[in-house]
This record gives C-alpha cells, structure tokens and sequence, in this order.
C-alpha cells in the first residue's frame, strides 16, 4: 500500500475562519511534508516532520501551523488566510533518503 | 539559474510515439531523482525513482540518470492518450527527509 490519504478534498474558507487539512499514512515513513502547488507550477515544499520532529520550515506564515500527531498523522492548521493562500495543499510520506508519496491534495479556495 | 531545468512543453506527439522527457540540474549533491506524473488537479503519481546513475526500467517507463552530464531522462515507450498529463522530475541530496527540488513540469499531449 502506497498511499497517503488527505481529507477533505476541497475547502473553502472565509479569510476569519479556523480549518485543518489532515494527511494520513500506513506506510511506516518516518518523514511527512506540507507542499503547496498554484497553477501550472511546481510543489513547493511548506513543512518536513521527521520522526515526529519538526526539521524544516521554509518561512512560512505564521497563519500556517502544522502538526505531527504520531508518525502517521499530519495536520496544517490554517488561520487568517489570505485569497493568495488558495492552492493545491499536497501532503507527502518518505522513509530516509527514499522516494516520496503524495496524496491526492486538498484544494483550498480562500474567500 | 535555478537548480533544475525543465522544459515547460506543450509537448504534442502522437498515439504510440516514443516520448523523451528531460531535466537538468546544476547541484551536484543531488543523488537521488524522482519523475512524477501529474494529471489536472491531482496529486502527483510517482512513476520512477533511481538513486545515482544508471537506468532503469519498468514497463513502457524507462528512467536514465547521467551525473556526469547532470541530464536525467524518462523515456515512455507506446505513448497513450491516458499519458497525457504533466510530468516533473525532482532530485534530493543526502541526508534524511531531504527536500524534493523540483523542475516546472512539462505538459505532454497524446493525441489519437
């Protein structure tokens, strides 16, 4: 099983609103990743949790918070967005050095 | 000069070409190099992963890696309409839950 589970698949949410995206995998991978992805461009990379650890930030707004449950859970916290902020929000799992699994994305649309 | 070139495309060939995808890079800490199939707003698929240089293959995918050049290359052998989508490669250094760098995508059209 290859797969990284994320929920829910499409969002919309008022710039005052709280809401979570949560990723979810079965795969024992000890790394778990926040991408964003606009239109026509590449992931780039938000978030890297390994072992459980936050090891990675890449300036990311503050109005982003993610969190790592246990090592098969992701969440991003999301507050005060912006309608920039509306994007292809895609969770992804690695073991060390190994190929990374995305999920099928959350599509966000901020209002 | 970003670290990873990828030709955006369109690319446009017909049903049962032969298809050559190409991506350069210019970090040669990179050992680790991933091709990715995207369809439209879907996450993306993972086709092929090779650690280092040398090819690899499996089923009409094959996947070539040249260091020495900094080229890697995916080769899709039959082209169906069902492969048309966006394909990026990304690449990693060493180190663990190393980040992905990837190039822009190229959009490949298979036409019947």
């Amino acid at each position: 099983d290859t797969e990284v589970t994320q929920t829910p698949k499409h969002l919309v949410m008022g710039m005052t609103n709280k809401k979570s995206l949560k990723c979810e995998q079965h795969m024992g991978h000890r790394a778990m990743y926040w991408y964003k992805q606009k239109a026509k461009k590449p992931p780039e990379l938000m978030f890297v949790y390994s072992y459980e650890k936050l090891s990675i930030n890449e300036s990311v707004p503050s109005r982003f918070s993610p969190e790592c449950p246990n090592s098969s859970l992701l969440n991003l916290h999301l507050h005060a967005l912006q309608p920039e902020d509306s994007a292809l929000y895609l969770c992804a799992s690695s073991q060390a050095n190994t190929e990374a699994f995305f999920g099928q994305g959350t599509r966000l649309t901020v209002v | 000069q970003k670290e990873v070139e990828q030709d955006p495309g369109p690319l446009s060939v017909p049903e049962g070409a032969i298809v050559s995808l190409n991506c350069t890079y210019s970090n040669s800490a990179f050992q680790y190099f991933m091709w990715y199939r995207q369809y439209s707003r879907k996450g993306p698929e993972l086709l092929m992963y090779t650690y280092s240089s040398g090819n690899k293959e499996d089923g009409r995918f094959t996947a070539q890696v040249d260091k020495s050049s900094k080229y890697i290359s995916l080769f899709i052998r039959d082209s169906q309409p069902s492969d048309s989508a966006t394909y990026l490669c990304a690449m990693s250094a060493t180190g663990t839950a190393s980040k992905l760098t990837f190039g822009t995508g190229t959009r490949l059209q298979v036409t019947l």
